[in-house]
């Protein structure tokens, strides 16, 4: 199992430009999840998923959409970047919302 | 509105002592608690959790202790090692939103050797 993988590992946009941000997990959750890392700040979640079709918003979703059309994958965009929005972003899922595997995390800078 | 507060923000032991990190929460619907390790440049990895019918869990050198009345919870690392250096991180989580983590700002540990 490769478990939770992200992609890419660093990215650098210009304000004002969209990507968006691969999470993909072979081991069958149902659930997932999107969180930003800042210093000091511990990890926030931005959105979640509960299935396939199932989304709902964190504690920080401006400024990021989300879908889950399979199980497997969980994209997260950036509509707009700011640089704000410079972060390290973690992708983790899990059986039922418990015991989080997550990702390596994408490093993002917004210049 | 902080629901985990989390302190130490940093920490350093020395090899062999014991580390303790501590948490509160405030909402008492929370029902499961985390904690998870984290090495630079890595995602966190679950480490040990518990429920709060359980007043301590143990794993190896890892222990949670739990006291619901006070609304507290606390990892305790005993004989502290150099690659236990890493940032720490508690969790707490309401079943019935169970997508729904709210966590810690972390406590980052140095052992020193």
């Amino acid at each position: 199992n490769a478990g939770v993988t992200q992609t890419p590992k660093f990215q650098v946009l210009k304000t004002g430009q969209s990507m968006t941000l691969q999470c993909a997990q072979d081991m069958n959750h149902e659930y997932m999840s999107w969180y930003r890392q800042d210093p000091g700040m511990g990890l926030r979640l931005i959105h979640y998923s509960v299935g396939a079709g199932i989304t709902d918003q964190g504690e920080v979703p401006n400024g990021y959409n989300v879908s889950r059309s399979t199980t497997e994958d969980f994209p997260l965009r950036l509509l707009s970047a700011a640089p704000s929005q410079t972060s390290v972003y973690f992708c983790a899922s899990s059986v039922q919302g418990y015991e989080q595997y997550f990702g390596p995390g994408t490093r993002l800078t917004v210049t | 509105q902080q629901q985990v507060k989390q302190s130490p923000q940093s920490l350093i032991v020395q090899k062999g002592g014991i580390s303790i990190i501590n948490c509160a929460y405030e909402n008492t619907a929370f029902d499961y608690f985390p904690w998870y390790q984290q090495f630079p440049g890595k995602g966190p990895a679950l480490l040990i959790a518990i429920r709060p019918d359980v007043s301590e869990k143990k794993e190896g050198r890892f222990t949670i202790s739990f006291n619901k009345s006070a609304k507290q919870f606390s990892l305790h690392i005993m004989d502290s090692q150099p690659g236990d250096s890493a940032t720490y991180f508690c969790a707490a989580i309401i079943n019935t939103n169970a997508g729904k983590s709210t966590f810690g700002d972390g406590t980052t540990l140095t052992v020193k050797p």
